[in-house]
Order: C-alpha cells, then sequence, then structure tokens
C-alpha cells in the first residue's frame, strides 16, 4: 500500500529534549517535506527536500533540522524542544509535476507533539 | 503578503445544497499549481483537486469543481449536493514551480459544517 509513515503519532516530551520523528516514503518520491498546523494558521512548511542531500528551508525552520540521506526518509529533529514547538506536525511527500502526475502532496497521519 | 488567502474561517450548508470555499493566491511565477486538501475531524489530510496555471478549463472531480479565475488570481472550490461527510477543515494550498525552489503554501482554512 502506498503510504508515508510518520512516527510517534503522540508524543510528550520535556524542553530541551531532543527528539526525531521520523518519515518514511514507498512511493519512490523525489519531493519530500515537513509542516506544522496549528489553530488559525494552517500548515506551514518547515523543511522541504528536492532530492536526496538536497534540503531548503520552508517558512518556519527556526528550532528544526532535516536530513536526507536516502530518497525514502526524511527525519524531523528537534535538537532543543521548547514549549512554542508543541504542534501537529505533518511529513507529505510528491513526485515532482509532470504530464502524468499533478504533483500532489501524500500526507503522514501527522504527529501531535507537547513540550511541557 | 499572504501567499494562500482564505476569508472564511467557518462555513455552513445545508445538506444537498451546494457551496462555494474561497481562495485566493499571490504569486509572480508564470507556473504554479492550486491544490485543495480536506482535513476531517480525524485529522488526515486529503488531497481533493488541482488546477494548474496553464490549464484552460476549471478542474472537475466528481462534486467538486474548481473555479479557477487567473486574472483575479483566485481558485474557489465548489462542492455541490453538500453531504453529511464533506462537513470539515477545508485547505487551498499552491506549489510555485520556480528554478529557485519548489515551496507548498497553504491557507487558515475554512471549517465547513454540513447541515441535516
Amino acid at each position: 500500500e502506498a503510504q508515508v509513515t510518520q512516527n510517534p503519532r503522540y508524543l510528550i516530551t520535556v524542553t530541551g529534549k531532543k527528539l526525531t520523528v521520523t518519515c518514511s516514503q514507498n512511493m519512490n518520491h523525489e519531493y519530500m517535506s515537513w509542516y506544522r498546523q496549528d489553530p488559525g494558521l494552517g500548515l506551514r512548511q518547515i523543511y522541504y527536500s528536492m532530492n536526496v542531500e538536497v534540503t531548503d528551508k520552508g517558512d518556519v525552520p527556526e528550532g528544526y533540522k532535516v536530513s536526507r540521506k536516502e530518497k525514502r526518509n526524511f527525519p524531523l529533529i528537534l535538537e532543543s524542544p521548547s514549549p512554542n514547538q508543541t504542534s501537529l506536525y505533518f511529513c507529505a511527500s510528491s513526485f515532482f509535476p509532470r504530464t502524468e502526475s499533478t504533483g500532489e502532496l501524500f500526507f503522514g497521519e501527522g504527529s501531535r507533539l507537547t513540550v511541557l | 503578503a499572504q501567499k494562500i488567502t482564505q476569508t472564511q474561517p467557518g462555513m455552513f450548508v445545508q445538506e444537498k445544497e451546494a457551496v462555494t470555499l474561497d481562495c485566493t493566491y499571490d504569486t509572480s511565477d508564470p507556473s504554479y499549481g492550486l491544490f485543495w486538501y480536506k482535513q476531517p475531524s480525524s485529522g488526515e489530510m486529503i488531497f481533493l483537486i488541482y488546477q494548474g496555471s496553464y490549464d484552460q478549463q476549471n478542474a472537475t472531480e466528481g462534486r467538486y469543481s474548481l473555479n479557477f479565475q487567473k486574472a483575479r488570481k483566485s481558485a474557489n472550490l465548489v462542492i455541490s449536493a453538500s453531504q453529511l461527510g464533506d462537513s470539515a477543515m477545508y485547505f487551498c494550498a499552491m506549489r510555485e514551480l520556480s528554478n529557485t525552489g519548489n515551496q507548498f503554501y497553504f491557507g487558515t482554512g475554512t471549517s465547513l459544517t454540513v447541515i441535516p
């Protein structure tokens, strides 16, 4: 089954304790990205990657790191989480737009993170 | 300036009626894609419909259609014959396809409630 898998789905942690949210896709998509969703703000892009070893900042990259060592994986790293990073996080992937693909994003189920 | 603007935080529609959800966008790229996603209360993001900037005709997918007015930079979603299962949050999104990047931008969403 084609899917984007994120783990963990739920996490409560404390300020300053490093954590990693994993993301894996099995659709051979070139493009992968991370978003955070906050009430009233919609989804905001944190980082994206257009290919292995190629990553770029989105609109809200502060406090986050990513890596793309393999095509299928795109982990999100919070080196020193703070309470303002409490949010719902989505990983998503897509092909680049081309004749046979509109390039729509396929989303993971989301990871709800609480930082105390 | 906001890249995607959704001015209706909440909308109500009677079952079996049609409803239009507004979306305006801002870009100077000649090539871009416009998307609508549905987020039910369960939280997953569901792709509904896509419109490319060079597409001459409005996109349609079943009961969903996209009213694309390029000169006005609007991409409104029309849902015909509303069903109770259409109650959800709806997000408009844009993908810029410039040579310098490949970012997605989302609006703040519209919460649609279908009344029996």
